[in-house]
């Protein structure tokens, strides 16, 4: 079974800080995601990578920025954290190009006050 | 205009009713067409996957897509307290990987 393990469930920052949000995932998938979850707003997705050292802005990749160093690991950087940027993250992968489904993980809720 | 809309509800019906969930997109290059179950404080994870139009039957559940219509839609048979999630629908075209999530349905179902 896939696993995608975000590092942390709940976090808490203050305004103005660097925030690193990590996921792993165990499976060798190529794909990568970061999405935001808000009530009324659904999933949006932030960015996306397709392979090592490779990412493609997604609907909303402003105030945000990733990393992806290693097939295993993406990381989604908020430079300078705001409060709008409270919400619930969450972090998918995908095996290959296609219709193949997205295995999310149990996603982090980001507090910024 | 969202691409797929979905209704948020909630949508709350009594054990061993038969729920219908439904959206509708814009793209006509969708082809590719999945259900999402949320459950509260966790991920969504896969619950049904169709290719173009049709049926799909899986246990008690039933993917159906009109692509004429541009209609999709989930049915649950003999629904169970522990259906009670938020359901979101989802399309992705052949030439993209990434789906366009609807905003998800929240589903009550009361003993």
């Amino acid at each position: 079974d896939v696993k995608v393990t975000q590092s942390s469930r709940y976090l808490v920052k203050r305004t103005g800080e660097k925030v690193f949000l990590e996921c792993v995932q165990d499976m060798d998938h190529e794909n990568m995601f970061w999405y935001r979850q808000d009530p009324g707003l659904g999933l949006r997705l932030i960015y996306f990578s397709y392979d090592v050292k490779m990412k493609e802005k997604g609907d909303i990749p402003e105030g945000y920025s990733v990393s992806r160093e290693k097939k295993e690991r993406f990381s989604l950087i908020l430079e300078s954290a705001s409060t709008n940027q409270t919400s619930m993250y969450l972090c998918a992968s995908s095996l290959v190009q296609g219709a193949e489904s997205l295995h999310f993980g149990n996603g982090t809720r980001l507090t910024v006050t | 205009q969202k691409e797929v809309e979905q209704d948020p509800g909630p949508l709350s019906v009594p054990e061993g009713a038969i729920v219908s969930l439904n959206c509708t997109y814009s793209n006509s290059a969708f082809q590719y067409f999945m259900w999402y179950r949320q459950y509260s404080r966790k991920g969504p994870e896969l619950l049904m996957y169709t290719y173009s139009s049709g049926n799909k039957e899986d246990g008690r559940f039933t993917a159906q897509v009109d692509k004429s219509s541009k209609y999709i839609s989930l049915f649950i048979r003999d629904s169970q307290p522990s259906d009670s999630a938020t359901y979101l629908c989802a399309g992705s075209s052949g030439g993209s990987y990434i789906p366009t999530f609807g905003r998800g349905t929240s589903l009550i179902v009361h003993p």
